[in-house]
């Protein structure tokens, strides 16, 4: 079965320091990695994806995230944090030929102006 | 371009009443899902969708659950015999085959 953790509740950083976001995921075969960020009220909006390729993939809004199979982790980074980027942070999975999204508890970004 | 849309928006309904949950998918997307997002339980699938028939839908979570879709399009979510516990909010994506799923609004159910 396919699965993600994401080991923190809340992720507290100052405006302007670097931002990190933890995942670590567990499926069968190759998988396929997903980045949604949620708004108060608001549904999920992709950030960025890791198919194949180059283990850094860049995403929106200056995201980006590094896939690492050996330790099995998809961790978001954005090099300077925002004040907007407060909101709840998803990693997901999905094994190849596998449609559903495995989603991760989430993790709160708070960026401390 | 235009992007997945729900309605209604908020549905508060009397425990045992039925109640359809609507999702509108993005244009020309093949493939269309439901979740489900409470507190307890974070995020969880419940139903895939490829053109009008459902290939997977073993994360619906009792037979109270039903999704149809028709035309390649809209789907519709139900839920008979509404429990406390059905409250969450349903969320709806679709995507282009297999690539990334893009997710509507939401509609917040609220059992009473």
């Amino acid at each position: 079965a396919q699965s993600v953790a994401q080991p923190e509740d809340q992720v507290n950083v100052a405006e302007g320091n670097p931002l990190t976001v933890k995942c670590t995921y567990s499926v069968s075969g190759n998988p396929y990695l997903f980045w949604y960020v949620q708004y108060p009220n608001r549904g999920l909006q992709f950030l960025l994806k890791y198919i194949t390729g180059d283990n850094l993939v860049k995403g929106s809004y200056g995201f980006e995230a590094e896939f690492n199979k050996s330790q099995t982790s998809f961790h978001l980074k954005k090099p300077s944090a925002l004040v907007s980027d407060s909101a709840l942070y998803f990693c997901a999975v999905r094994d190849y030929g596998n449609n559903r999204l495995a989603f991760g508890k989430g993790n709160q970004v708070v960026v401390i102006p | 371009g235009a992007g997945v849309s729900q309605s209604p928006s908020n549905k508060v309904t009397e425990k045992g009443k039925d109640v359809e949950l609507r999702c509108d998918p993005i244009s020309g997307h093949t493939a269309l899902y439901w979740y489900r997002q409470s507190l307890g339980q974070g995020l969880e699938f419940l139903i895939y969708f490829q053109g009008n028939s459902a290939p997977d839908k073993s994360g619906l979570p009792s037979d109270r659950f039903s999704a149809e879709r028709t035309g390649g399009s809209v789907s519709t979510l139900t839920i008979q015999r509404t429990q406390q516990e059905d409250s969450a909010v349903y969320l709806c994506a679709s995507s282009l085959g297999q690539r990334e799923q893009y997710f509507g609004p939401g509609t917040r159910l609220t059992v009473t």
